[in-house]
């Protein structure tokens, strides 16, 4: 009874280092997404993808890159991670794109010295 | 463009008291809308959901959410709250984009609760 899983939970980079943050879900949904939530801005969503091999841009995608080669994994990478990309990353996975009903993970705090 | 507005950014309510979250959204046609809420340390569940229909709808954990198009609001109540309510709450419209509904959350209210 996982649902949506990411690791890590906590990392800390220094500017210029790359990373990859994994999430998967075992719910055998179709969609899957990447928010960041920062103090005072609420979700802003980065990338997402609408079945495996298929990935769009979010509303704040400069910086990152995803891939989904597995339906259940969608993987977020930081080539060159900034001080501006310290935030909490969330993924989330739907079922059907109409309802809207996310279901979230707990959740990645990155920390980019 | 498509935006939502909680304009508290915090609120503290004694336990049993009665609670209103406020909504606003800016969205050109009939939206979906959302309520949800994030615990510490958690990632968000959904609360509740708004797509057509009785105006008036039933979430979980005794929360229920009235849709006001002549206000464009979408307000969160609960008649009597609970310690365990304390943690932040996030509404959210959603937009219909290639078939694809993303959502477009608000800055969120962050609820505390007096004992």
């Amino acid at each position: 009874n996982a649902g949506v899983t990411q690791t890590p939970k906590f990392r800390v980079l220094k500017t210029g280092q790359s990373m990859t943050l994994l999430c998967a879900q075992d719910m055998n949904h179709e969609y899957m997404y990447w928010y960041r939530q920062d103090p005072g801005m609420g979700l802003r969503l980065i990338h997402y993808s609408v079945g495996e091999g298929t990935t769009a841009k979010g509303e704040v995608p400069d910086g990152y890159n995803v891939s989904r080669l597995k339906k259940q994994n969608f993987l977020l990478g930081l080539e060159s991670a900034a001080p501006s990309q310290t935030s909490v990353y969330f993924c989330a996975s739907s079922l059907a794109g109409r309802t809207g009903e996310l279901f979230f993970g707990e959740g990645s705090r990155l920390t980019v010295l | 463009a498509q935006s939502v507005t909680q304009p508290d950014i915090h609120i503290t309510v004694s336990e049993g008291a009665s609670l209103e979250l406020r909504c606003n959204y800016s969205y050109g046609a009939t939206p979906y809308l959302f309520w949800y809420v994030q615990s510490p340390g958690q990632g968000l569940q959904l609360l509740l959901k708004y797509f057509s229909g009785d105006t008036l709808v039933q979430g979980i954990k005794g929360f229920e959410a009235e849709f006001k198009r002549s206000q464009s609001s979408f307000n969160l109540r609960k008649p009597s709250v609970h310690w365990s309510d304390a943690a932040e709450y996030f509404c959210a419209v959603g937009k219909v984009s290639g078939g694809y509904n993303k959502l477009i959350f608000g800055a969120g209210t962050r609820l505390a609760v007096h004992p």
